[in-house]
């Protein structure tokens, strides 16, 4: 099946600093990634959409400034957290989708634990 | 909106028992449904799904059907095994302009020998 990996997989980082994440499709190539955050004993919630050469859709309530991504081949995404906080810590996870006629059909990355002291 | 309910785990079996893990939902439309499986130290792995009501979805012995009229897309399994211990989410996919996925908050389940 596809393969998605992140980098890395875990990150402790001091506040103020800024964290990059990657996202990889392995072994495809991803037309649209999605980043997910997830907090302890809570679901996985959407934070942006990103396609390959365009902007991120961001979704409600999450700050474009503080979450940029990257979508800069079909193969690579990245996240960046601009001036971590405390409550920036969290469990990052991306997926990907090939354009299919399964447009529901999203591979996982393992996921990121950023920790922010 | 859309959302999904799943059962609060942790849920805690013994080898060979029978497991429901119940899920039901929101959304407009007529979403597909999902379960995805997350064992420790890896990434979530699509279990099975279901795309229109009635359908069943099934995968390592696991089964979910697609009931509309409760809105339900429950995960069954006849004898689970140690192996099976894992997190385990309902989510769905409605498209149109919610492209991601609406997951459940996810249901711990450990599996005593």
């Amino acid at each position: 099946g596809a393969v998605v990996s992140q980098h890395p997989s875990r990150v402790i980082c001091k506040s103020g600093t800024s964290v990059k994440i990657e996202c990889r499709s392995l072994d495809f190539q991803a037309t649209t990634m999605f980043w997910y955050r997830q907090f302890p004993k809570q679901s996985l919630m959407l934070m942006a959409t990103s396609n390959e050469g365009s902007k991120a859709t961001y979704e409600q309530g999450v700050e474009k400034d503080k979450f940029l991504i990257n979508h800069a081949s079909l193969t690579l995404s990245t996240l960046t957290v601009t001036s971590a906080h405390p409550e920036d810590s969290s469990f990052y996870i991306c997926s990907a989708r090939v354009r299919t006629t399964l447009p529901d059909t999203q591979y996982f990355g393992p996921g990121t634990r950023l920790t922010v002291l | 909106g859309n959302s999904v309910t799943q059962m609060e785990g942790p849920v805690t079996l013994s080898e060979e028992a029978f497991l429901t893990i119940n899920c039901t939902y929101t959304a407009t439309g007529y979403p597909s449904l999902f379960w995805y499986v997350q064992y420790p130290g890896e990434g979530l792995q699509l279990l099975l799904k279901a795309t229109k009501a009635d359908d069943k979805g099934s995968n390592k012995g696991f089964e979910a059907t697609y009931r509309k009229e409760t809105t339900s897309f429950h995960l069954e399994k006849g004898s689970v095994q140690v192996s099976d211990s894992a997190v385990y989410f309902c989510a769905l996919y409605s498209g149109g302009g919610a492209d991601g996925l609406t997951f459940g908050k996810g249901t711990h389940l450990i599996i005593q020998p």
